[in-house]
């Protein structure tokens, strides 16, 4: 149990265009998820919180007109990386969590997606 | 920000080595968590660890959450090659604003047959 998953898996796009990338909880509903993103051998970052129908809370110094994120669901988030450019290349992640289930308080991460922009 | 130090950055050993890491803060954590994550892959929770002074097994992994809830380590014994990956600690504070995790920089495990 507890899966969650992403799409795509990796995405390669021009500059100046927008990437979706979907984050699904499969077998159980996430009231909030997480977006990370994570350099070439460096720590996960956290970007936003979003708990599902509220707005998302971003970190400091994560632009939200950039990375718009929409929880409409209990089981999809999406993050959408507008008008790419080379600099947001990374790995992105999310993760989903559901603190109403006993025991599962936890954060399930997704397998991550990876985004080039060219 | 909440920083955790995570050491060693990396390490090599002979497979059947136990394996030690650890995670340090000036900061107090309700929960300590360590991940694993392979390359090209999300992370995967490991441990949890929820009281200060837990000691919690999962297999060959051993956590412990310090008493101090400043620090948290991870022993894994008997390597085997496919222990090869990142871990990464990370340390969780609840407040009226809601729960966050802050990772570690991550240790980067070889394992040699």
């Amino acid at each position: 149990g507890a899966v969650v998953s992403q799409h795509p898996s990796w995405v390669i796009c021009k500059s100046g265009t927008s990437v979706k990338i979907e984050c699904r909880s499969l077998d159980f509903q996430a009231t909030t998820m997480f977006w990370y993103r994570q350099f070439p051998k460096q720590s996960l970052m956290l970007m936003a919180t979003s708990n599902e129908g509220s707005k998302a809370t971003y970190e400091q110094g994560v632009e939200k007109d950039k990375f718009l994120i929409n929880h409409a669901s209990l089981t999809l988030s999406t993050l959408t990386v507008t008008s790419a450019h080379p600099e947001d290349s990374s790995f992105y992640i999310c993760s989903a969590r559901d603190p109403r289930l006993a025991g599962r308080n936890e954060q399930f991460f997704g397998p991550g997606t990876r985004l080039t922009v060219l | 920000g909440q920083q955790l130090n995570q050491s060693p950055q990396s390490m090599f050993i002979q497979e059947g080595e136990d394996v030690s890491m650890n995670c340090t803060s000036s900061s107090i954590f309700n929960t300590w968590l360590w991940y694993k994550q392979d390359p090209g892959e999300g992370p995967v929770l490991l441990i949890a660890l929820y009281k200060a002074g837990e000691l919690t097994s999962n297999g060959r992994l051993t956590a412990q959450f310090g008493i101090t809830r400043k620090d948290s380590f991870l022993n894994i014994s008997a390597s085997i090659p496919s222990d090869v990956g990142i871990y990464f600690c990370a340390g969780r504070q609840t407040s009226t604003s809601g729960s966050r995790l802050t990772f570690g920089e991550g240790t980067q495990l070889t394992v040699n047959p």
